[in-house]
């Protein structure tokens, strides 16, 4: 079967770094995206990467290694606004996207 | 501001009733999608459209059914509603079918639906 697991929940404090990680078994790979989304809103697009390394983008940053079946989003400078769900999504060889349940960021001040 | 427009906001039903939960676009994508997302799991698709004139099932279309008459509007009905089917509904579209890198998805703001 296909599977994404990521942390249920995590909590950092404002001005903070947090790392929230995704590992995926999928059949094939093809990219995998990151979305925010804030509680009773929609998902917005965060990211997406489908070569191995890291992508940059302002205070967000995401990771993949696609030998390890992994990704992580790094997020700096944490600001309260940041408190969202942070969903991973793969596109497996079907070109079909399989989403992770999400991880909960609480963000401290 | 373009975008998706998903109607009603919210709604309480009541078993075995009939509801269409309506989506609608203005960015002129090709390809539309309903997914639910429950508590605990991640987004599960429902039905999706390629193309206007043309559906398709996704992970799990029991109980549900859509239409796609024009590029804008993406209906989805419920024919007989049951209490599994509480849920908040997220329609989404792209600008085409089959998902890359190139073809993000947009979501529109959802619809919660609780039946009793």
């Amino acid at each position: 079967g296909q599977n994404i697991d990521q942390p249920t929940e995590m909590t950092a404090t404002e001005g903070a770094i947090v790392q929230i990680n995704c590992t995926y078994q999928t059949s094939g790979f093809n990219g995998l995206f990151w979305y925010q989304q804030h509680a009773g809103e929609a998902p917005t697009f965060l990211s997406y990467n489908v070569l191995d390394g890291l992508e940059e983008k302002g205070r967000f940053s995401s990771f993949l290694s696609r030998s390890k079946g992994y990704s992580y989003l790094l997020l700096k400078e944490l600001q309260m606004k940041d408190s969202a769900s942070y969903l991973c999504a793969v596109i497996d060889s079907n070109y079909q996207l399989i989403w992770g349940a999400g991880t909960k960021l609480i963000i401290k001040p | 501001i373009a975008g998706i427009t998903q109607a009603p906001t919210s709604q309480i039903l009541a078993a075995g009733r009939r509801m269409t939960l309506r989506c609608t676009q203005d960015m002129r994508h090709n390809a539309m999608y309903w997914y639910r997302q429950d508590l605990g799991l991640g987004l599960r698709l429902i039905h999706y459209s390629n193309t206007a004139g043309t559906t398709g099932k996704g992970e799990v279309p029991d109980g549900y059914s859509v239409s796609r008459a024009n590029t804008d509007d993406f209906p989805l009905t419920l024919a007989s509603a049951v209490p599994s089917q509480t849920s908040v509904y997220f329609c989404a579209s792209s600008a085409s079918g089959g998902a890359s890198g190139a073809n993000v998805l947009t979501f529109g703001a959802g619809s919660r639906l609780t039946v009793l």
